[in-house]
């Protein structure tokens, strides 16, 4: 069984620019969850979507955005990138949304290493 | 706002050396996630707690949950180079968004 597949496994872009990552979920797994890893703030959770629908929001700015496909594959994009966003990107997948069953296991693909330059 | 701190921040150790780590609290969590996190990949879940002081063990592993589910413990005996890595604890907050502890960086030195 693949696991999670996240792509590109690095980025360098430049201030200003936007970005957009990709997330293939385990077969089978309807929700996808992104977060960002950071050394200051350490795993801070972004969005999550649950068969196409956005379901819950952390705290970050508009110019963070993703969306779900049929097929449950992710997208999120960061619009005018800033050195701040500089940050490990990882998601998760699971077959339940989040908080569903306490039991659900994550799974975390490897991630996007973006360097905002 | 559900946060979660982890203590020590930083652990290094000789091989054969036990260790608790804490995750602690001042609110109530319906379960607690433990995860350990290696250098260039995303984080490995290894245990979910559910029940208030409910004990569970994964070989040299112990994970503890607080009887009145704000705190977890994990405790690592004879620790071994292959233990190294960050370790997380995450739980589900009011808004069913997961949110992690700080981590405990752990290195064992051989």
């Amino acid at each position: 069984k693949a696991g999670v597949t996240q792509t590109p496994r690095y980025l360098i872009k430049t201030r200003g620019q936007q970005v957009t990552l990709s997330c293939s979920p385990i077969s089978g797994h309807r929700s996808v969850s992104w977060y960002q890893q950071t050394p200051g703030q350490g795993l801070q959770f972004l969005f999550e979507y649950f068969s196409e629908t956005q379901r819950n929001k952390g705290n970050f700015p508009g110019r963070f955005s993703g969306r779900q496909f049929s097929n449950s594959r992710s997208e999120m994009n960061v619009s005018t990138l800033e050195l701040g966003d500089s940050a490990l990107y990882l998601c998760a997948s699971s077959h339940l949304p989040l908080g569903a069953g306490t039991n659900e296991k994550l799974l975390f693909g490897s991630g996007t290493q973006l360097s905002v330059l | 706002t559900q946060l979660l701190e982890q203590s020590p921040q930083f652990l290094s150790i000789q091989e054969g050396e036990n260790l608790t780590v804490y995750c602690n609290s001042s609110s109530v969590f319906s379960s607690l996630q433990w995860y350990r996190q290696e250098p260039g990949e995303g984080p490995v879940l290894l245990v979910t707690v559910v029940t208030g002081g409910e004990v569970k063990k994964l070989k040299r592993l112990t994970f503890q949950f607080g009887d009145a589910r704000k705190d977890s413990s994990l405790h690592i005996t004879a620790a071994q180079p292959g233990d190294t890595g960050l370790y997380l604890c995450a739980g589900p907050n009011a808004g069913n968004m997961l949110t992690f502890g700080g981590g405990t960086r752990l290195m064992v030195k051989p």
